[in-house]
């Protein structure tokens, strides 16, 4: 069974643009949520999607977004890039009941110079 | 409101040595617990989790127990390996509530030197 898996792993941007970024759950997962990962804020929460619908949404301005497909497939989006948003992005897929475990991907690292 | 507190690292043992991280929490509600583990350059990784009180999680030799009187679930390994070497998590997701969010701790590093 295939893990969940992100696209790009690595990416370079350039204050002030934005960036796009890709999760596929794990086959028959209906859930997919975002984290953000810094070496100061550790492991911040972003959103999950189910089912399409935003479910939950952390303490982050309006610049991250994100959205789901009809096949569970999620990206999210920053717009307007600060050099403060060069992280670690994880997505990871479940179930989605509440308890569930999640499954992460390996992570899209985002470096804004 | 939920949150997670874990152990400060970096924490280095020599091969063999007993590890114990421990992991307090704070839940409005009925909380799974789980610790993932993360090696570098990788995602996260579900090392163990536990469901409710009492229970034992135990995975590659680790483990932890659920203890709602002092909300508590520390891990512990008797013996570590230089390939335990990582950074570990500790996290929570409560039920009965809408979504699946989950809290972590800051993550706890962990050197094993040979």
């Amino acid at each position: 069974k295939a893990g969940v898996t992100q696209t790009p792993r690595y990416l370079i941007k350039t204050r002030g643009q934005q960036v796009t970024l890709s999760c596929s759950p794990i086959s028959g997962h209906r859930s997919v949520s975002w984290y953000q990962q810094t070496p100061g804020q550790g492991l911040q929460f972003l959103f999950e999607y189910f089912s399409e619908t935003q479910r939950n949404k952390g303490n982050f301005p309006g610049r991250f977004s994100g959205r789901q497909f009809s096949n569970s497939r999620s990206e999210m989006n920053v717009s307007t890039l600060e050099l403060g948003d060069s992280a670690l992005y994880l997505c990871a897929s479940s179930g989605g009941t509440p308890g569930n475990t999640i499954y992460f991907g390996e992570g899209s690292w985002l470096t804004v110079v | 409101g939920n949150s997670v507190t874990q152990m400060e690292g970096p924490v280095t043992l020599s091969e063999e040595a007993f590890l114990t991280i421990n992991c307090t929490y704070t839940a409005t509600g009925y909380p799974s617990l789980f610790w993932y583990v993360q090696y570098p350059g990788e995602g996260l990784q579900l090392l163990l989790k536990a469901t409710k009180a009492d229970d034992k999680g135990s995975n590659k030799g680790f483990e932890a127990t659920y203890r709602k009187e002092t909300t508590s679930f520390h891990l512990e390994k008797g013996s570590v390996q230089v390939s335990d070497s990582a950074v570990y998590f500790c996290a929570l997701s409560e039920m009965g509530t809408t979504g699946n969010q989950f809290y972590f701790g800051t993550g706890t590093s962990l050197t094993v030197i040979p």
